[in-house]
């Protein structure tokens, strides 16, 4: 059974503070990606990851770092957090055909 | 701009009723996949449809692809309470083989017992 987990299912931040939001696989995906979604605009990919220590930007990068030292791990670093990344953030894995998804973590930044 | 629009965007309707949601785009696709995201988890994919005028069926869901390969529908026959969620269609960024997808905004569905 695939699993791609995430490490807090909800998150309260307050504005300023420095953020990290982990993802792990257990498939052995080379590609990792994430995702925030918003009502009505969907999902749009802030990051996403190839390989150990690549990266490449999305459509949001804007605000937003990675780092992914080990293949199975995915972080998400908010380095200043603002009231306008309060947001459900989505990773994913890519294997084949198949998107695998974690469940989410609901970030709130006061 | 949108590559794909998703209608209706919210959806409400009893138990029983059928019911179909429409993804569309004025791009052309090799492939397209339709997922189902329940409150608080991550979306899962339903089905990816590859040729142009396929149908796939699951279950009660029925999904076509449309002839051109630019539009696709997902018809639910005799909605139940457990249907209810957002259903997305995506796609995959053509020419790249990172996996990464393009996401519709979505259609809330929601089915009352």
């Amino acid at each position: 059974d695939v699993k791609v987990t995430q490490s807090s299912r909800y998150l309260v931040k307050r504005t300023g503070e420095k953020v990290f939001l982990e993802c792990v696989q257990d498939m052995d995906h080379e590609n990792m990606f994430w995702y925030r979604q918003d009502p009505g605009l969907g999902l749009r990919l802030i990051y996403f990851s190839y390989d150990v220590k690549m990266k490449e930007k999305g459509d949001i990068p804007e605000g937003y770092s990675v780092s992914r030292e080990k293949k199975e791990r995915f972080s998400l670093i908010l380095e200043s957090a603002s009231t306008n990344q309060t947001s459900m953030y989505l990773c994913a894995t890519h294997g084949g055909v198949i998107r695998y998804f974690g469940p989410g973590t609901r970030l709130t930044v006061l | 701009t949108q590559l794909l629009e998703q209608s209706p965007q919210f959806l409400s309707i009893q138990e029983g009723e059928n019911l179909t949601v429409y993804c569309n785009s004025s791009s052309v696709f090799s492939s397209l996949q339709w997922y189902r995201q329940e409150p608080g988890e991550g979306p899962v994919l339903l089905v990816t449809v590859v040729t142009g005028g396929e149908v796939k069926k699951l279950k009660r869901l029925t999904f076509q692809f449309g002839d051109a390969r630019k539009d696709s529908s997902l018809h639910i026959t005799a909605a139940q309470p457990g249907d209810t969620g957002l259903y997305l269609c995506a796609v995959d960024d053509r020419g790249s083989t990172l996996g990464r997808l393009y996401f519709g905004r979505g259609t809330q569905l929601t089915v009352w017992p």
